[in-house]
């Protein structure tokens, strides 16, 4: 079993809808990161937080330290958030371990 | 703002050539990283290094080997390229431990 886990792994929505992205983890954590990386692969931090929660513009980010749980949100999504998310723990001094991703596809 | 550039967007290689993918940031960070990604594996560390000449193994670190001579600089080599090597390789860096990481635009390399 992974360390990190992301859900959905894919998920495909309409332009507006609102959309969760899950992230569970197993291990002792210092914070957590949100990665979005769009096709070509270039990876672009979205928000790192050890506790509560975190907003920018569409974006609201929360995690429950208790549940080892994050959840990154997106409100009125639109065609450009089309991208892989990634969530990422920070277990120690240097080490980031990855989820796998979660592939968001916007529908005009 | 942070930028880490990378040498190329795009590289094939034949097996057995020596590969150099070469990282840059320019913002005086102390920690930079190399990884590999693969469809269903996420990212995974290679090597890491936390200072100029530093440098540590992460989780995957066989057949390659790393070099920092200058701060701003962190190389990624390929002694003897083999097609399981064929990945996409992202470069981070950060100011120092604890503080969050920035990538570049990952090099993917072909290996055939």
């Amino acid at each position: 079993k992974n360390e990190v886990e992301q859900s959905p792994q894919n998920l495909t929505a309409q332009e507006g809808e609102f959309i969760t992205i899950n992230c569970s983890y197993s291990v002792g954590i210092s914070a957590l990161h949100w990665l979005q990386q769009h096709p070509g692969g270039g990876i672009v931090s979205l928000f790192m937080l050890s506790s509560g929660k975190k907003k920018h513009g569409r974006l609201i980010a929360t995690i429950n330290i208790q549940e080892k749980h994050s959840s990154l949100h997106i409100t009125a999504s639109h065609p450009r958030d089309s991208a892989v998310y990634i969530c990422a723990v920070r277990s120690g001094t240097y080490k980031y371990i990855f989820g796998t991703g979660t592939r968001l596809k916007v529908l005009a | 703002d942070v930028k880490v550039t990378q040498s190329s967007r795009y590289l094939v290689k034949r097996t057995g050539e020596k590969v150099f993918l070469e990282c840059v940031q320019d913002m005086d960070h102390e920690n930079m990283f190399w990884y590999r990604q693969d469809p269903g594996l996420g990212l995974r560390l290679i090597y890491f290094s936390y200072d100029v000449k530093m440098k540590e193994k992460g989780d995957i670190p066989e057949g390659y080997s790393v070099s920092r001579e200058k701060k701003e600089r962190f190389s990624l080599i390929l002694e003897s390229a083999s097609t399981n090597q064929t990945s996409m390789y992202l470069c981070a860096s950060s100011l120092a431990r604890y503080y969050e990481q920035y990538f570049g635009p990952g090099t993917r390399l072909t290996v055939t």
